[in-house]
């Protein structure tokens, strides 16, 4: 089966904790994307990478990190410096180029205890 | 800066009914529009993808258009099924193509009751 597979499904984090979020693809894709979606609201990107060990900030970069060292693999960190965290957290990745769509996975729904 | 608004924010419509959905940009300078399809909780399934240099395109029940010139596009859905019943998000791609950026609008959440 080819897709993009999240983990975890739900995920509860502590004041002051670092959170990393999960993103794998086997559709051999060379970009990937990062988006934050709170209630009401579209989906705002966080962080993007269109080749390996190379990425760039999106609109809301800050409190997050992320990090490409396999092609297929995009993980994100969340960190504590992230004043809001709580949100659904949806990885996706296309092809090379514009023309393509972008293909999503299921989703991550953080929440801050 | 490019900005995507969808009105209405929720739509309610008896079974069998067709009906429009809409999604405005500001700038005209777009590569090219999806929309997307959401259920609650999960990721986005893509519906329609419309080049820049397109009018429309069409899925089964589904058509989309496209005018740049005024930045609006919309989503015609035919004779509407609960099994329809979703969030709907339009996303432009400005970006000259090359990073894949999207920038969505907030959505429309369609109820179709039998």
């Amino acid at each position: 089966d080819g897709g993009i597979t999240q983990s975890p499904k739900y995920l509860f984090r502590k004041e002051g904790q670092n959170v990393t979020l999960s993103c794998e693809q086997n559709l051999n894709h060379d970009a990937m994307y990062w988006y934050r979606q709170d209630p009401g609201q579209g989906l705002r990107l966080i962080y993007y990478s269109q080749i390996v060990n190379d990425f760039q900030k999106g609109d809301i970069a800050e409190g997050y990190s992320v990090s490409r060292e396999k092609k297929e693999s995009f993980p994100l960190t969340v960190t504590s410096a992230q004043k809001n965290p709580t949100a659904f957290y949806l990885c996706a990745s296309k092809n090379a180029g514009g023309t393509d769509t972008q293909y999503f996975g299921p989703g991550t729904r953080l929440t801050v205890l | 800066k490019q900005e995507v608004t969808q009105i209405p924010a929720a739509l309610s419509v008896p079974e069998g009914e067709n009906l429009v959905l809409n999604c405005s940009f500001t700038d005209s300078a777009i590569y090219n529009l999806q929309w997307f399809r959401q259920d609650p909780g999960k990721g986005l399934t893509s519906l329609l993808l419309i080049q820049s240099s397109q009018r429309e395109q069409t899925s089964g029940r589904l058509n989309a258009s496209l005018d740049k010139s005024s930045g609006r596009s919309t989503l015609y859905i035919a004779a509407s099924q609960p099994g329809d019943s979703a969030t709907y998000l339009c996303a432009v791609n400005g970006d000259g193509g090359n990073t894949g950026k999207l920038i969505f609008g907030q959505g429309t959440t369609l109820q179709v009751k039998p």
